[in-house]
């Protein structure tokens, strides 16, 4: 495997379900990031992972809880999920500590659909 | 003063055309601004990127043109073929900041 992996890559579930994302990256970065991507919209940050550390939360709902149990994996755990957060779910790393053009590698996505 | 604003939504241009995309911001702060590219079913790729210290940076047949005093910068493709079929999306960057601000996208079809 190589750069940045997801499952699974499509997701269908319920509002009542407990579910998680998961993403890999063989790159050998210290950062990962969870983004979530809406039609026409621009991709929205969601948790940011620096060392293992969380290091931003923005203002995402409690019904998603992530966990960085080291550098190279990152979840996203899901549970009683609203329709509107149907959307694809992206990850991504970087190296951290790069004073000049800091590049974000993304995964291929998780297509989610909540019922 | 985070918002990219990106446009237009969606371009359709011939094969061998120049499609432009075009980004504006109000965060003077921003200092390095990337272009991504992004197939279907696929995440999004870095294309080109540039900092505001030069107006124009060109990579192959992609073009980024900066006006600083406008806060705007725009993508540009020459000689644009059906594989470039894709969405673009603009983003923009300050200091050490790990977050990126991205623009709404747009979804560019070169006919053949």
């Amino acid at each position: 495997e190589t750069g940045v992996t997801q499952t699974p890559r499509h997701l269908v579930m319920g509002m009542t379900n407990k579910k998680s994302l998961k993403c890999e990256q063989h790159l050998g970065h210290n950062a990962m990031y969870w983004y979530k991507q809406s039609a026409k919209k621009p991709l929205e940050l969601m948790f940011v992972y620096n060392f293992k550390e969380q290091t931003e939360n923005n203002s995402v709902p409690s019904r998603f809880s992530p966990e960085c149990p080291n550098s190279s994996h990152l979840f996203l755990h899901l549970h009683t999920l609203q329709p509107e957060d149907s959307a694809l779910y992206l990850c991504a790393s970087s190296q951290a500590g790069q004073s000049l053009g800091e590049t974000q590698y993304f995964g291929p996505g998780t297509r989610l659909l909540v019922l | 003063q985070q918002q990219v604003k990106q446009s237009p939504q969606s371009l359709i241009v011939q094969k061998g055309g120049i499609p432009i995309i075009n980004c504006a911001y109000e965060n003077t702060a921003f200092d390095y601004f990337p272009w991504y590219q992004q197939f279907p079913g696929k995440g999004p790729a870095l294309l080109i990127a540039i900092r505001p210290d030069v107006s124009e940076k060109k990579e192959g047949r992609f073009t980024i043109s900066f006006n600083k005093s406008a806060k705007q910068f725009s993508l540009h493709i020459m000689d644009s073929q059906p594989g470039d079929s894709a969405t673009y999306f603009c983003a923009a960057r300050m200091g050490s900041a790990r977050q990126l601000t991205f623009g709404s996208g747009t979804q560019l079809t070169v006919l053949p």
